[in-house]
């Protein structure tokens, strides 16, 4: 079993939708959550993080970790063509500066 | 501010061929990160860099993958004798302190295809 899941999708929503992406995990030693995302034949790019549980916000992305449930979820509003991607989350553990990536899942934001 | 540069950036080899990728990584970045991310998964952490030592390699398969950053800035990852399954994406990527690892920043990545 993977240490994090991810849905690989693709995820097709129309021009202005909701975009919900989530990763679960099995490792409770994680207490940092992040989000990136991958354009095609490019390096990943970090949207956000959290530490701990809680919520996030930035602009229209909001991100949200449940660690009782060892789910992470990001939630992208007012969904562009521009934010067509692949989103990865990554988790790190308190110590060291390791990431454990999930699989990514694709989105495609049809105009 | 420039990013983290690779090349090349697309290679094509034979298996049991060798090959070598190059990064430079933003300036000022003490730490520097190799992953492999198999087409349609997630980045591998292959090996960490702080400064020239290494911090991490558990996941560097150390029979034909090697590494160096021999002045603390710029640094070369060989793969020798190529696989099959080594076709991937390599990507480069650096932080600035040991500590602040989620701020990575990543290279544009080496494609490599080995047939």
């Amino acid at each position: 079993q993977k240490e994090v899941e991810q849905d690989p999708g693709p995820l097709s929503v129309p021009e202005g939708a909701i975009v919900s992406l989530n990763c679960t995990y099995s490792n409770s030693a994680f207490q940092y959550f992040m989000w990136y995302r991958q354009y095609s034949r490019k390096g990943p790019e970090l949207l956000m993080y959290t530490y701990s549980s809680g919520n996030k916000e930035d602009g229209r992305f909001t991100a949200q970790v449940d660690k009782s449930s060892k789910y992470i979820s990001l939630f992208i509003r007012d969904s562009q063509p521009s934010d067509s991607a692949t989103y990865l989350c990554a988790m790190k553990k308190a110590a060291g500066n390791k990431l454990t990536f999930g699989g990514g899942t694709r989105v495609l934001v049809k105009p | 501010e420039a990013g983290v540069a690779q090349s090349p950036r697309y290679k094509i080899i034979e298996k049991r061929q060798s090959v070598a990728f190059w990064c430079n990584p933003i300036s000022g970045h003490a730490t520097l990160y190799w992953y492999q991310q198999i087409l349609g998964q997630g980045p591998k952490l292959l090996i960490q860099f702080q400064n020239n030592g290494v911090v991490d390699d558990s996941q560097l398969p150390k029979d034909r993958f090697s590494a160096e950053r021999l002045k603390g800035v710029d640094s070369t990852l060989k793969i020798q004798p190529a696989k099959l399954e080594d076709s991937a994406v390599y990507l480069c990527a650096s932080s600035l302190e040991y500590g602040a690892s989620y701020e990575q920043y990543f290279g544009p990545g080496t494609r490599l295809t080995v047939t």
